[in-house]
């Protein structure tokens, strides 16, 4: 199995530029989660998807942040428009869970966003 | 919302030394995650546990839910063990997800 598959690895755009990061979870996976990690706040979660359906976005940060999961095998995270404070990694995770998230996920590499 | 310590927040040793690495976290949760992220980044999930004891290898992760505190141990520590760990308490409303919070990260050095 590839394992989460994560793209791009790297984004370097301007502020005010429209954003979107890409993730493909492990196959047979019906949960999927959505990551920021930044020096100042560490790892946080911003939203999760159980069998595609958006479970809990309280971690979404402000409207300009959107994520769609139109398939299983598919989801995406959108920043429109982007500010240097979206800096940070993005993580994507999978995991085989029924409706909660308390069951080992499986991380992407992550995509290294950098917003000038 | 459910604040997550951990201690130390770095933590540099000689191989072969035994290593603990705390997380205490303020509302009572239904598990907690032990995860490794390698220097490249890379992130993996170590410990799912919501009591007693695990172990994997030379990891052991114990949790005390009266206590509110879960410990990570490293025996025969090793430098490929060099890397950040962190804690996240899963904390659950009626079967939802009230939230996922995460501690800070213990940055371990294993020196040869």
């Amino acid at each position: 199995d590839a394992g989460v598959i994560q793209s791009p690895r790297h984004e370097v755009t301007e502020m005010g530029q429209e954003v979107t990061l890409r993730c493909k979870p492990i196959s047979g996976h019906n949960s999927l989660f959505w990551y920021r990690q930044t020096m100042m706040r560490g790892l946080e979660l911003l939203i999760y998807f159980n069998n595609n359906v958006p479970i809990d976005d309280s971690g979404m940060p402000e409207d300009r942040f959107s994520a769609k999961m139109p398939n299983a095998s598919f989801s995406t995270l959108k920043i429109q428009p982007s500010e240097p404070r979206d800096s940070a990694v993005y993580f994507c995770a999978s995991s085989l869970a029924p409706h909660q998230i308390a069951n080992e996920q499986f991380f992407g590499p992550g995509t290294r966003l950098t917003v000038l | 919302k459910n604040e997550v310590e951990q201690s130390p927040q770095n933590l540099t040793a000689q191989e072969g030394e035994f290593i603990t690495i705390n997380c205490s976290y303020s509302v009572g949760i239904s598990a907690l995650h032990w995860l490794q992220q390698h220097p490249g980044g890379g992130i993996v999930s170590l410990f799912m546990l919501s009591s007693g004891k695990k172990k994997h290898g030379r990891l052991i992760a114990t949790i005390n839910i009266q206590e509110k505190h879960s410990s990570l141990h490293i025996t025969a520590s090793h430098p490929r063990d060099s890397a950040v760990y962190i804690c996240a308490a899963l904390s659950y409303s009626g079967g939802g997800a009230d939230g996922l919070t995460f501690g800070k990260g213990t940055h371990l050095i294993i020196q040869p």
